[in-house]
């Protein structure tokens, strides 16, 4: 069963540069993926942040990019700011409408 | 604007059914893929599935194969999500969710709505 894997958590301090990775237990991931990456604060719905790998959706600060990293995607956050701790989640398309999120990683700004 | 808009908190005992429905405005309903996203107290997002609205076909996750139904009714523009069995673990919140295309970020979700499987 394919697995999509994330770090479980991360601290940065503010103003630091820090990069999430997105795995998949069954091989590399690549654009074909789609990969997405959405942003949940506690008791709120998730907020798309990055979309098909590196596209930012609407309002998202230019200090949030996602790119592919050797074989993970990548969401990098450039100057991280408080606002910026929260749960971060992938979205792997693995095909025929099956997408999986992996487990997620809590970001601490300290 | 784009609503999603769904039914309220539920309370059901282990082994019953709970049907929880997502009522779209805003756009044309029958355009986008309807998803189904749950999430377990202090746990992480997990998918279930999707509904066509167009032409009610689903794809739901392995793990819910059997378990989870996933209907609509074009004519109210809403789709409903049913899943039997219910268990201690069922309980989450699960929200819908639509997507434009196989692979498309979900743009819009549901406020979420509460089930609470307990004895």
């Amino acid at each position: 069963q394919t697995v999509v894997t994330q770090e479980p958590s991360f601290s940065v301090s503010p103003g630091g540069t820090i990069t999430l990775t997105c795995g998949l237990t069954s091989g590399s991931v690549s654009t074909s993926h789609y990969p997405t990456w959405y942003q949940q604060t506690p008791g709120q719905t998730p907020r798309t942040l990055i979309y098909r790998t590196n596209t930012r959706s609407s309002g998202v600060p230019d200090r949030f990019s996602g790119s592919i990293l050797g074989n993970k995607a990548a969401l990098t956050i450039t100057g991280a700011q408080a606002d910026d701790e929260s749960d971060y989640y992938c979205v792997l398309y693995v095909g025929s409408g099956v997408v999986i999120f992996g487990g997620g990683t809590k970001l601490t700004v300290l | 604007q784009v609503q999603l808009v769904q039914s309220g908190a539920e309370v059901k005992k282990p082994g019953a059914s709970v049907k929880v429905s997502c009522k779209a405005s805003g756009y044309t309903f029958t355009a986008y893929y309807m998803h189904w996203v749950r999430q377990a107290p202090g746990q992480g997002l997990e998918w279930m599935g999707l509904i066509n609205p167009n032409s009610g076909g689903t794809i739901y996750a392995q793990k819910f194969q059997g378990w989870v139904t996933m209907t609509r009714d074009t004519s109210i523009s809403t789709v409903y999500m049913e899943l039997s069995r219910l268990k201690s673990d069922d309980t989450a919140v699960y929200y819908c969710a639509r997507a434009y295309d196989y692979g498309d970020n979900f743009d819009s979700w549901g406020q979420g709505t509460l089930v609470t499987v307990s004895s």
